[in-house]
């Protein structure tokens, strides 16, 4: 079964700052998502990649297949990005999720 | 965003008693899944369907059961609740198992 390990747990950031998030994952795969939960709240899809970058809006997702690494970036960060961002891989039909990373961005 | 509704959004229910929770999409997507989030734990994988009557186990599906009827309906029991199955539960779909997945809003349950 694929490994999936999210870093930092915790992040705590001032509004306005470039913001990392790293996952990484122990068995080659097909694709790899970024979801975004709020407190309480959904969970929304934010990427699905499988090589190379995306963008969308502030959010960067990049994946390095060969080092089975990913990162989400978040540029000029806001409170409203407080929310806790999972990593997940595709598993044959089916998905393994990270543990996440609680991001809160202060005003 | 994906049309797919979970309800109910709140239960509690009392140990022993049965609980079924409705997954209902308007996609049309071949998979839908079963998740339920607990603190440290993260998603975790019960039941899953890939058709209609076709559905497979997942890494906690003890105590539950489920079933799809419809290509849009995926039920979620807990036959005799307990409470270590206290949690959060999450629908999702996704068109081909290895595409894009879609979650509802989630179910609270709480069984005292």
């Amino acid at each position: 079964k694929n490994e999936v390990e999210q870093s930092p747990q915790n992040l705590t950031a001032q509004e306005g700052e470039f913001i990392t998030i790293n996952c990484s994952y122990s068995v080659g795969i097909s694709a790899l998502h970024w979801l975004q939960q709020h407190p309480g709240g959904g969970i929304v899809s934010l990427f699905m990649l499988s090589s190379g970058k995306k963008k969308h809006g502030r959010l960067i997702a990049t994946i390095n297949i060969q080092e089975k690494h990913s990162s989400l970036h978040i540029t000029a960060s806001h409170p409203r990005d407080s929310a806790v961002y999972i990593c997940a891989v595709n598993e044959g039909q089916n998905f393994v999720f990270g543990p996440g990373t609680r991001l809160s961005v202060l005003p | 965003d994906a049309g797919i509704t979970q309800s109910p959004r709140h239960k509690v229910t009392e140990t022993g008693t049965p609980v079924t929770l409705r997954c209902h999409q308007t996609e049309n997507h071949r998979y839908m899944y079963w998740y339920r989030q607990d603190p440290g734990h993260g998603l975790r994988l019960i039941h899953y369907s890939y058709g209609v009557k076709d559905t497979d186990k997942g890494e906690v599906s003890d105590g539950y059961s489920v079933s799809r009827s419809k290509t849009e309906d995926f039920l979620l029991t807990l036959e005799s609740a307990t409470s270590s199955q206290t949690s959060v539960y999450f629908c999702a779909i996704s068109e081909k198992g290895w595409t894009e997945a879609f979650f509802g809003q989630g179910t609270r349950l709480t069984v005292v």
